[in-house]
């Protein structure tokens, strides 16, 4: 069964910094493409960063690109984010997801780490 | 990015209700389209994936389909109880990745 738990939140006041980890099991890490995907409070889904199997290729959405950098340890099985400059509109949920087994796309998902950025 | 934009961004209707959510892409994009499911305090559920295909033990009144370039539909022929929600179309074509804002299904 796939397992994915977060770690790392918390609060942190605008400017500061944050690494979320994500830890696997139940699966094969290196076959898959993960995601981290956020949700704010009472709002939608945003997809947030995502890498390959290697972390050869990665993406960033544009409302954290330079901010944010998404890694992986295959050895680790584990996934991770830092989260530098952080503002206020960062506050959410943080799920870390796991690639559909024949698509792309979250399917698999954690249960979320909570990220309040607040002075 | 490519921008998803549903509408619209909530509905009422009945058990038994056709009811169908529309999704239109800021740019054409090939058949990397999703919809998902989330209910209130749970994780998000892939309902369809490349467009129309139905994912595993999803019920076959939910469907999936394009019109033209850009507009994607997912369509529930009978609603039922369990099916109130909000449903968020996704795409996948190319980073970055993008969600419509969500469609929040009510029981009228």
């Amino acid at each position: 069964e796939v397992h994915l738990v977060e770690s790392g939140g918390g609060v942190v006041r605008p400017g500061g910094s944050l690494r979320l980890s994500c830890a696997a099991s139940g699966f094969t890490f290196h076959d898959h493409g993960m995601s981290w995907v956020r949700q704010a409070p009472g709002k939608g889904l945003e997809w947030v960063c995502g890498i390959n199997w290697n972390g050869g290729v990665t993406g960033y959405a544009d409302s954290v690109q330079g901010r944010f950098t998404i890694s992986r340890d295959n050895a680790k099985n584990s996934l991770y984010v830092q989260m530098n400059s952080l503002r206020v509109e960062d506050t959410a949920l943080y799920y870390c997801a796991r690639d559909h087994d024949f698509r792309t796309l979250p399917n698999y998902w954690g249960q979320g780490i909570l990220v309040t950025v607040s002075s | 990015a490519i921008q998803l934009t549903q509408s619209p961004s909530s509905l009422s209707a009945s058990v038994g209700d056709r009811v169908t959510i529309t999704c239109r892409a800021s740019h054409g994009i090939t058949s990397a389209i999703a919809w998902y499911q989330q209910k209130p305090g749970k994780i998000p559920k892939v309902m369809i994936y490349d467009v129309s295909s139905l994912e595993s033990e999803v019920p076959s009144r939910f469907s999936g389909s394009r019109s033209g370039t850009d507009f994607f539909t997912l369509t529930i022929s009978s609603l039922q109880p369990e099916d109130f929600a909000t449903y968020y179309c996704h795409q996948f074509n190319s980073y970055p990745y993008t969600f419509g804002q969500g469609t929040k299904l009510e029981i009228k």
